[in-house]
């Protein structure tokens, strides 16, 4: 089993609907998650973190947390086109600040 | 807010050359820097972790005299890919981690290498 899983996509939402962007991790012990985007042609950047179990609201992004269940979500609010990027999901490798990335989700939102 | 810059963001070189990629941490001390590459539509790989006044720690598979890191101080990492080749051709991307923020990294912007 990989480390961090995310299904690769492409997602594809209507503007204006919630995109619900999910990954699961392997390690119980992982104390930080971080949600990080992606445009084609560039570096990541750093959307959200969460280290606490429930959720996490910043704008029209929500992470959500369940560390019982080992996954962390990222859901996007009225999504706009400008939204459509590759969606990377990290957790820190067991007992290290390392972070292992999953392969990232494709989100396409259309007009 | 944290900005890691990268320089150059375009390289085309002939094969054989060395090529020197710089990471900066501008408005935070990084004792932490990470060097990824990616290759088109696929994901971004750890390349090696560089500690500021120690030697790099590799990933498995990654030749560490071909790419050469130095992290000589708080704020600069290099990478040197040497006699490169064709294959070497990608995109190359280091992250700065910031202590003071929960162990977050801020990526710089990238290099795009092109070695004919």
């Amino acid at each position: 089993q990989k480390e961090v899983e995310q299904n690769s996509g492409p997602l594809s939402v209507p503007e204006g609907a919630i995109a619900s962007l999910n990954c699961t991790y392997s390690d119980r012990g992982s104390q930080s998650f971080f949600w990080y985007r992606q445009y084609s042609g560039k570096s990541p950047e750093l959307i959200m973190f969460i280290y606490s179990n429930g959720d996490k609201e910043d704008g029209r992004f929500t992470a959500q947390l369940n560390k019982a269940s080992q996954y962390v979500s990222l859901l996007i609010r009225d999504s706009q086109p400008s939204d459509s990027a590759t969606y990377l999901c990290a957790v820190p490798r067991e007992g290290s600040y390392i972070p292992t990335f999953g392969r990232g989700t494709s989100l396409i939102v259309h007009p | 807010g944290a900005v890691v810059s990268q320089h150059p963001s375009w390289v085309i070189c002939k094969s054989g050359t060395s090529v020197k990629i710089e990471c900066r941490s501008l408005d935070f001390q990084a004792t932490t820097m990470f060097w990824y590459r990616q290759f088109p539509k696929q994901s971004l790989m750890l390349m090696a972790t560089s500690n500021e006044g120690s030697k790099a720690t590799y990933e498995q598979g990654v030749e560490k005299d071909k790419f050469l890191i130095n992290h000589a101080s708080l704020t600069l990492s290099t990478l040197t890919v040497t006699s490169a080749h064709p294959e070497d051709s990608s995109f190359y991307i280091c992250s700065a981690r910031d202590r003071a923020v929960r162990e977050t990294q801020y990526f710089g912007p990238g290099t795009r290498l092109l070695v004919l």
